[in-house]
């Protein structure tokens, strides 16, 4: 069965600090990784990784996937009130066209 | 641009009543797909349209579940005979092609079953 695992489950941090939330995979034909960002509303894209060891990024958002070790990581830097959020990680398996998501990490930004 | 749009954004329906959530996808986006998500939890898949044509319906829980896109853009997912363990948040979201893995999100309706 397909298994997507987010850790920690939450973080508190304040302002200023960096932080990295992980995202481990159990997928059958893996294709790509996507993290989404999800306010009290629509999950909202940040970034889809399909090649191992290539960084993507955007401002204070970067992520890294590692298909050997079947992991993915987000970072963020300088954090501000505003990354206070539930982050979630999604993997496209198989043959399917639907995502399979984890459970996500709830980050708090405390000023 | 208008990005996904669902409607109603929040639902309370009795136990045993139907309830028709609707969802409009981005315009030209060919895939849309349901999710259901429970509090504290991710988004799970619940079924796939491409074009009108329903191509993967294997996460609807039980057949009190039923969608449908009959002119391959708006959408709509029926639950008849609602029961506690439906309330959730419904997830909507489209893509611009069946081959695009990019899928964008429309906000939301959360049912609660009373």
């Amino acid at each position: 069965e397909d298994k997507v695992v987010q850790s920690p489950l939450s973080l508190v941090v304040h302002e200023g600090d960096t932080v990295t939330l992980n995202c481990s995979y159990e997928v059958t034909n893996f294709r790509s990784l996507l993290w989404y960002k999800q306010e009290k509303k629509a999950p909202t894209f940040l970034f889809m990784l399909t090649s191992s060891g290539i960084e993507k990024k955007s401002g204070r958002l970067s992520s890294i996937l590692d298909k050997k070790e079947l992991f993915s990581i987000l970072n963020i830097t300088a954090t501000q009130t505003g990354d206070s959020a539930v982050y979630l990680c999604a993997v496209f398996p198989g043959s399917a066209r639907q995502l399979t998501f984890g459970s996500g990490t709830q980050l708090t930004v405390l000023p | 641009g208008a990005g996904v749009s669902q409607s109603p954004r929040y639902k309370v329906a009795k136990r045993g009543q139907d309830v028709a959530l609707r969802c409009d996808p981005i315009s030209g986006h060919v895939s849309l797909f349901w999710y259901q998500q429970a509090l504290g939890q991710g988004p799970e898949f619940l079924t796939y349209f491409q074009n009108e044509a329903q191509l993967d319906k294997s996460g609807l829980p039980s057949d009190r579940f039923f969608a449908e896109r009959p002119e391959g853009s708006v959408s709509t997912l029926k639950i008849q005979r609602t029961q506690q363990e439906d309330s959730a948040v419904y997830l909507c979201a489209s893509s611009l092609t069946r081959t695009h893995y990019e899928q964008y999100f429309g906000p939301g309706t959360r049912l609660t079953v009373t």
